[in-house]
């Protein structure tokens, strides 16, 4: 079946030590993105890329970046771990031709920073 | 910024009844999304209403939107344990397609 895969579901990482999230899709959807949510809140959109045109939001760190290799893959690094950047974070992923509308989402990826 | 808000923020109801929840949301759209999410888990989505429409139906899902009161409801019918799930809204703001603005969630607690 086509869906979008989170790799791995849990990490757990130390305060300071660079860590990557990834994500792919074999739905070939032209843009993928990512989104941190934490506990209780609702999901907040931290970049996207449409093919590979990277879109950062303006109220994302800076310690947050991220990669798109080819259509398929996707990942999130995060430089330098605060405890503040414990969440889901969950990747999705829509195709153009549908104006962007469904978004198609992994099962997330749970951060724990020690 | 969140685009929209949701209430109740909880809602648990008995096996059977109704379970009725509202998003209110701040700009102009073009189409307004609702998805599930059970713990720990992805989003799913569940149903789109586009801007000029008012009702839609899909399967025991009844979804409203009144774009003068930036309002949307969500209505499921009958509903099962297996609907225990947080429930969020999201828009697509006019002219910007291919972003999605999440409300604040209802957390949907279904009793057998």
């Amino acid at each position: 079946d086509a869906m979008v895969i989170q790799n791995p579901r849990y990490q757990v990482t130390q305060f300071g030590k660079p860590v990557t999230l990834s994500c792919s899709q074999t739905l070939n959807h032209n843009v993928m993105y990512w989104y941190q949510q934490k506990s209780s809140q609702a999901p907040k959109l931290l970049f996207h890329y449409y093919d590979k045109d990277f879109n950062n939001e303006a109220d994302t760190p800076d310690n947050f970046q991220s990669r798109r290799p080819n259509t398929s893959f996707c990942f999130l690094d995060i430089r330098s771990p605060g405890l503040g950047d414990a969440a889901m974070y969950l990747c999705a992923t829509s195709t153009p031709f549908d104006r962007g509308e469904t978004q198609y989402f992994g099962p997330g990826t749970r951060l724990l920073v020690l | 910024s969140q685009q929209g808000e949701e209430d109740p923020q909880a809602l648990s109801i008995q096996e059977g009844e109704n379970a009725t929840m509202n998003c209110s949301y701040k700009t102009s759209i073009n189409n307004l999304q609702w998805y599930r999410q059970n713990s720990g888990r992805g989003l799913v989505h569940l149903i789109l209403i586009r801007s000029n429409e008012r009702e839609k139906h899909s399967g025991r899902l009844r979804v409203t939107l009144d774009t003068s009161k930036k309002s949307s409801s969500l209505l499921i019918t009958a509903s099962r344990a297996a609907d225990t799930a947080s429930y969020f809204c999201a828009t697509t703001a006019s002219g910007s397609a291919r972003q999605l603005t999440f409300g604040s969630g209802t957390q949907l607690t279904v009793l057998p």
